[in-house]
């Protein structure tokens, strides 16, 4: 079966702190891990996916298997950073996408 | 393109009556699917589709709902009867034909069931 867990509801920072939204998943196969980003009165839009290596907005996440983690992480955060995330896994083949529970991220001046 | 459509972006009712929503995917994407939004638990996938035929409906709370997609570019959700805890914001999102596609999610519709 495939889960995402997202431990915090509210991660809340100063502008310019280190930001690091946590992403646990199980799941038995070779997963394909995404985070989605949803700011206010916009729609769900992905972010980044851990295939593409990539660095969006300044934010990157790193696959660690052994841990089997996808944090998002990002140096300095920006008040414009402030935004629901969602994790996600898609499993081999295709199959559905899971999603977390999401982390909202606010970010004060 | 105008993006995955759905209506209505709000819906009051009743407990006891029966809601259909509706979505309308982006043109050559052949996979759709029902998201619901709750604070509680986030977003749950309740089914999707692949050319119209449904996958996984693993997700669907009970048999009050239901989710139809008679073709490429339509597909309803249905709740009979709708009950108060059935309030949430309901998402369709559609994809490309590969296993890595991303997701392209509608506005939502927002559920209150009273």
């Amino acid at each position: 079966a495939q889960r995402v867990t997202q431990p915090e509801k509210l991660l809340s920072v100063f502008k310019g702190a280190p930001v690091e939204l946590k992403c646990n998943y199980s799941y038995s196969g070779s997963p394909e891990l995404f985070w989605y980003v949803q700011y206010s009165r916009q729609r769900l839009q992905l972010l980044l996916r851990h295939i593409s290596r990539e660095s969006i907005k300044g934010f990157t996440a790193d696959l660690n298997k052994g841990e089997t983690s996808f944090h998002l992480k990002k140096p300095f955060a920006q008040e414009e950073d402030s935004a629901m995330y969602y994790c996600a896994l898609r499993g081999t083949g295709f199959q559905k996408l899971v999603f977390g529970t999401g982390t909202r991220l606010l970010v004060s001046p | 393109d105008a993006g995955v459509i759905q209506s209505p972006r709000h819906e009051v009712t009743e407990m006891g009556q029966e809601v259909t929503l509706r979505c309308k995917p982006i043109s050559g994407h052949n996979s759709l699917f029902w998201y619901r939004q709750t604070m509680m638990r986030g977003l749950e996938l309740l089914i999707y589709f692949n050319n119209n035929v449904p996958i996984d409906d693993s997700g669907m709370p009970e048999d009050r709902f239901s989710a139809k997609m008679p073709n490429a570019s339509f597909s309803t959700l249905k709740i009979q009867p709708s009950e108060p805890r059935d309030s949430a914001v309901y998402f369709c999102a559609s994809s490309r034909p590969a296993t890595n596609e991303k997701l392209f999610f509608g506005s939502g519709t927002q559920l209150s069931v009273l």
